[in-house]
């Protein structure tokens, strides 16, 4: 079946530090991928979406493209900030299934600490 | 505009005994998803509820049901506790005309520990 894998964390970094979280995908077909963020404390939130190949996704400077020649969605930060420390989950909607239902595969997740 | 909201926050049970998780989904949002998320651990999908329809369901035992009432809240019930359904509880609602694009919204969770 579909399925995400993700980079073990945690990623320990300095602020300013360069981010990149590594994640590949198996899936039948062509599913949307996304990057979802789980702040301390928080539910689980959208930080950005790439639906098709060739798409980059980006948001609060996080960057991610979707590759399928080598199936992965690699989410990438420029400089990091104390305050993006959290938990990072790479996903696939699963679109097999008509009706539009909006079924997630996640994978395990990456715990990031940047330090000061 | 309040997003998804879930209760109870925290709740311990013993084996054998029975669960009810609630959440309301987003103003507007019609279509509720269950997520079960152990700790270190990515959430996993359980159902999702849509016009009061089960319409999908994840690899989860009979044990675990739902329902979704007329006003698209939703309840997650689980039977003859185990220990291993000791996890995160995530509800997460979205609009079914959104179609593939994957933007859940989730509530904070329902902490379940089962002693």
């Amino acid at each position: 079946g579909d399925s995400v894998t993700q980079m073990e964390g945690p990623v320990t970094l300095s602020e300013e530090a360069f981010l990149t979280i590594n994640c590949t995908y198996t899936a039948t077909g062509y599913p949307s991928l996304f990057w979802y963020v789980q702040y301390p404390g928080e539910g689980l939130q959208l930080l950005l979406k790439a639906t098709k190949a060739d798409d980059k996704g980006s948001n609060k400077g996080f960057e991610a493209t979707y590759r399928k020649e080598t199936t992965s969605f690699h989410l990438e930060k420029g400089s990091v900030q104390v305050s993006d420390s959290a938990v990072y989950f790479c996903a696939l909607s699963d679109r097999r299934f008509s009706g539009g239902y909006n079924k997630l595969i996640f994978g395990a997740g990456t715990r990031l600490a940047v330090h000061p | 505009d309040a997003g998804v909201t879930q209760s109870p926050t925290h709740l311990i049970k013993t084996r054998g005994q029975q669960v009810t998780l609630r959440c309301s989904p987003k103003s507007g949002h019609d279509t509720v998803s269950w997520y079960q998320q152990a700790l270190g651990q990515g959430p996993q999908f359980i159902f999702q509820y849509y016009e009061e329809e089960e319409r999908q369901r994840g690899n989860f035992p009979d044990r675990f049901s739902g329902h979704q009432f007329p006003n698209y809240s939703s309840e997650l019930n689980v039977n003859a506790l185990l220990l291993g359904d000791s996890a995160l509880y995530l509800c997460a609602s979205s609009l079914v005309q959104g179609a593939n694009t994957g933007e859940l919204f989730f509530g904070e969770g329902s902490r379940l520990t089962v002693l």
